[in-house]
């Protein structure tokens, strides 16, 4: 979806170092999502946003954090990256009416 | 929380045979389930989504079922063709005390041979 904007596209990195993946999004949407993609498991949630001022741990925000700098961006940090982070990973926007419009993912490697 | 299940993982199927991919939830509380397409390098697509005041919905090729006693909703896709090969995943809502969120099911890799 050309409304929500992930950068980078790629990322390879080594262990110890600080990362983030940026998100911006012109759906005008309130609620943002930060998901990360393994094979065979799917999209597990890592944090969301459903306001500027508002963070909410999802299903494995270990070894990750979150800023909602503003409305339209919400930017994911790994603060030591180690290699099992090695994954796609994805911001998601949405309404209040649930369904969600997905950017189009930052593959990251650490090696 | 919600736990989602999808099978198969891989289906494979002749160009003009039908496809069907399989989803069941845990939480009898959902009503929302959306299905997407991801093709390879993009993010996931929303292609169609039921709510659970209906049992079925089409639009072209594609009808999604939900069979809410059986807490299981299906993908059906016709007339396959090339162009549908790619990764859909189905999900289910459920609340939290933030709100209305979404779980997803593990994928279903299709390829439709030519």
């Amino acid at each position: 979806d050309a409304d929500v904007t992930q950068t980078p596209r790629n990322r390879i990195t080594k262990t110890g170092k600080r990362i983030m993946l940026e998100c911006s999004q012109t759906k005008g949407h309130d609620r943002m999502y930060w998901y990360r993609q393994d094979p065979g498991l799917g999209l597990r949630l890592i944090y969301y946003s459903f306001d500027v001022k508002d963070i909410n741990k999802g299903e494995i925000s270990d070894g990750y954090s979150v800023s909602r700098q503003a409305q339209a961006k919400f930017s994911l940090s790994l603060e030591s990256a180690i290699p099992n982070q090695t994954a796609l990973y994805f911001c998601a926007t949405s309404d209040s009416t649930t369904a969600q419009h997905f950017g189009d993912g930052t593959r990251l490697s650490i090696l | 929380g919600e736990n989602v299940e999808q099978h198969p993982s891989t289906l494979s199927v002749q160009e003009g045979d039908s496809a069907v991919i399989k989803c069941t939830y845990s939480d009898s509380a959902s009503n929302y389930f959306p299905w997407y397409k991801q093709e390879l390098g993009k993010g996931p697509q929303l292609i169609i989504d039921i709510r659970s005041n209906v049992g079925e919905k089409k639009d072209q090729r594609i009808a999604v079922t939900l069979n809410k006693t059986a807490k299981h909703f299906s993908l059906h896709i016709t007339e396959t063709q090339p162009e549908d090969s790619a990764v859909y995943f189905c999900a289910a809502n459920f609340h939290n005390n933030a709100g209305n969120m979404l779980t997803f099911g593990g994928g279903t890799r299709l390829m439709v041979k030519p």
